[in-house]
């Protein structure tokens, strides 16, 4: 079966563009993740769904990031007028029950 | 304030030999670690986990040790093989109280494994 897919792969954004940013995570997978990783550091936590509903945004850094899972499978992160340290791999994962969550490939998302 | 932390930020090994791992942790309601193995322009793989109830799992030439006393936990990998170069992230997370299980990772330890 296919794994946690996500597009683009490469993002180049000028400084003030929106950016969308997709996943599709494993089919039947209830769970679903957001992570922001920065150069050098580990995987941070951003958002959580679980089916349609947005049980946790705690992690989301500003009001210009929003997410949405409208039909409970895929997933987009959208920033709204990117800024400079807005630059980072996306990082989108899901899972079933357990807490093995299962990630894409990423997002690199680059503002100029 | 890290709650998970890899102090090492790299480690290399002879192939053939052991690879040793290790993570410290804060936050005394983490009941459950997780290893993920990251290759460069890919996501986080998942490896091995453990569950705060055990001290030790093993899965082929991985095995995860927990030191809850400690606020411990390492990787060994036996024997060390040049394909297990990558970036190895420890997570943490807690299950308890309906918790999501948002995972909390550490910054990584790059492992080169020699021919």
């Amino acid at each position: 079966g296919a794994g946690v897919s996500q597009s683009p792969r490469y993002k180049v954004a000028k400084r003030g563009q929106d950016v969308a940013l997709r996943c599709d995570p494993i089919s039947g997978h209830v769970s679903l993740f957001w992570y922001q990783q920065a150069l050098g550091q580990g995987p941070e936590f951003l958002t959580y769904f679980q089916n349609e509903a947005q049980l946790d945004k705690s992690g989301l850094p500003s009001d210009r990031f929003f997410a949405e899972r409208p039909e409970g499978s895929v997933s987009t992160l959208k920033i709204q007028r990117t800024q400079q340290e807005d630059s980072a791999v996306y990082l989108c994962a899901s899972s079933f029950a357990a807490y093995e969550q299962y990630f894409g490939p990423g997002t690199r998302l680059t503002v100029t | 304030d890290q709650q998970v932390k890899q102090n090492s930020p790299s480690l290399s090994v002879q192939e053939g030999r052991i690879s040793i791992l290790n993570c410290d942790y804060t936050n005394s309601m983490f009941d459950y670690f997780l290893w993920y193995k990251k290759y460069p322009a890919e996501g986080p793989t998942f490896l091995i986990s453990i569950s705060s109830i055990k001290d030790k799992n093993e899965d082929g030439r991985f095995t995860v040790f927990l030191n809850k006393s400690a606020k411990h936990l390492s990787l060994h990998i036996v024997p060390s093989q040049p394909g297990d170069s990558a970036v190895y992230f420890c997570a943490a997370t807690s299950r308890g109280g309906g918790s999501q299980g948002n995972l909390i990772f550490g910054k990584g330890t790059k492992l080169s494994v020699k021919p």
